[in-house]
């Protein structure tokens, strides 16, 4: 069963634009992931941040979890045209079993 | 870049025919899975295992099987393909002692006709 979903479905912004996606789940998570995919390829893991983090950084990434509304959200800042690709988030619910999203499909206009 | 490949990367195949999609990774990993993933959608677990000899379902119901002789290897067969078996098929692997991070492959996309 599908746990993590993302919101929005869409997200079209100009270079140099921060982007924020959020990801909402069900159950008790052991840590919440995002990954990235390309058009047509396989997914390329982001970052990590476990439930008993609250915020987590990595380059022009910035993850946050609330684990009291089960949301966590993804802003990448200072977009580029090379961040255009489908962004997932993706629950692991301590049997190391993912369960991903519908995902958020970013659009980097130049 | 993971050390995890699948073949073929892309499939055109008649009705009725049996076909096996292969993947294997170099990094020793005791968890694979199979992912299903039409354009543009989410991610459907179909298979995993957590080691040799063991395989199980996943979430959706599918009408493949699966196999897991050997740690590296993870192949995934269609006894009878149809054109609802049209997707992308993804495969990963998960160390679990070392990473708590899926690598996947870069996919197989299967056309039915």
């Amino acid at each position: 069963s599908q746990q993590g979903e993302e919101d929005p479905q869409a997200l079209s912004i100009q270079e140099g634009e921060n982007a924020t996606m959020n990801c909402s789940y069900k159950t008790s998570i052991n840590n919440l992931q995002w990954y990235r995919q390309n058009s047509g390829r396989g997914l390329v893991h982001l970052i990590l941040i476990r439930s008993n983090e609250r915020e987590k950084h990595s380059g022009r990434l910035r993850v946050t979890l609330d684990t009291s509304k089960k949301s966590s959200s993804l802003l990448i800042t200072a977009s580029r045209a090379a961040d255009t690709a489908s962004y997932f988030c993706a629950t692991d619910a301590w049997n190391n079993d993912m369960r991903f999203g519908a995902g958020t499909r970013l659009t980097v206009k130049p | 870049e993971a050390d995890i490949y699948q073949t073929p990367r892309y499939l055109v195949i008649g009705t009725g025919k049996k076909i096996t999609l292969e993947c294997s990774q170099t990094m020793g990993h005791d968890k694979m899975y199979w992912y299903q993933q039409d354009p543009g959608m989410e991610l459907h677990l179909i298979h995993y295992s957590y080691g040799v000899n063991s395989t199980e379902k996943g979430d959706l119901s599918s009408e493949s099987t699966v196999s897991r002789i050997r740690t590296e290897h993870f192949p995934l067969t269609l006894e009878s393909a149809r054109p609802s078996h049209t997707s992308q098929y993804l495969c990963a692997s998960f160390s679990g002692r070392y990473s708590e991070t899926q690598y996947f492959g870069p996919g197989t996309r299967l056309l039915v006709l």
